[in-house]
């Protein structure tokens, strides 16, 4: 099952930032927090991962809680290209650890 | 740059056919993972398998099964193809277990 929630979908205008946010409040201390997406017709993309310091790469930044309850996935200046299904999934880094994708989050942006 | 192909991007097959989906990857990862993704219900884990020969079973694993006789090929195998079965395929592989996972474009899979 999953262990994240995420809104169902989201609009961001284009040239601004996307804050996508993600609740995992059963996240226990050896599970890390992965951020994908999936384009349409596409298989699914890393975008990120963390485990409670922040983390910014090429494509996005993560923000994570300091209870690390909840975290927020930035795209810093969303492009049309960046409309996709994001998902935030809770796993550990171990053996027999699963990926679970849930239903994500339908960011559209606007022109 | 990582990459996971996959055999088809569309397949439509006939109920009671054996259906074969392959899935090759070229990072020399020793873990890989069959998932099939519907509407409403997210990517659901069919099967995984972290080194050659050996598979285990994810959430949904009945009317499939698997073969890894190489380390960089992962085959998902429909025994007897039904209509409930009409779904996107789609394989993943990672490093270690835990890793980041990298995915395929994916197999539209009908079944009439």
């Amino acid at each position: 099952d999953a262990k994240t929630t995420q809104p169902t979908s989201m609009d961001c205008a284009e040239g601004r930032a996307a804050n996508l946010p993600c609740n995992h409040s059963t996240i226990s201390g050896n599970e890390y927090v992965y951020w994908y997406r999936q384009i349409h017709s596409q298989g699914p993309q890393y975008i990120i991962h963390g485990l409670k310091n922040n983390e910014t790469n090429e494509m996005a930044s993560l923000i994570i809680t300091e209870d690390r309850k909840s975290s927020t996935l930035i795209l810093p200046h969303a492009t049309l290209r960046d409309t996709a299904v994001y998902y935030c999934i809770v796993t550990t880094r171990g053996t027999g650890n699963q990926f679970y994708f849930g239903t994500g989050t339908s960011l559209t942006v606007i022109p | 740059d990582v990459k996971v192909t996959q055999s088809s991007r569309y397949l439509v097959k006939r109920t009671g056919e054996k259906v074969f989906l392959e899935c090759v990857q070229d990072m020399d990862h020793e873990n890989m993972f069959w998932y099939r993704q519907d509407p409403g219900l997210g990517l659901r884990l069919i099967y995984f398998s972290y080194d050659v020969k050996m598979k285990e079973k994810g959430d949904i694993p009945e009317g499939y099964s698997v073969s890894r006789e190489k380390k960089e090929r992962f085959s998902l195998i429909l025994e007897s193809a039904s209509t409930n079965q009409t779904s996107m395929y789609l394989c993943a592989s990672s490093l270690w277990q835990g890793g980041e996972q990298f995915f395929g474009p994916g197999t539209r899979l009908t079944v009439l």
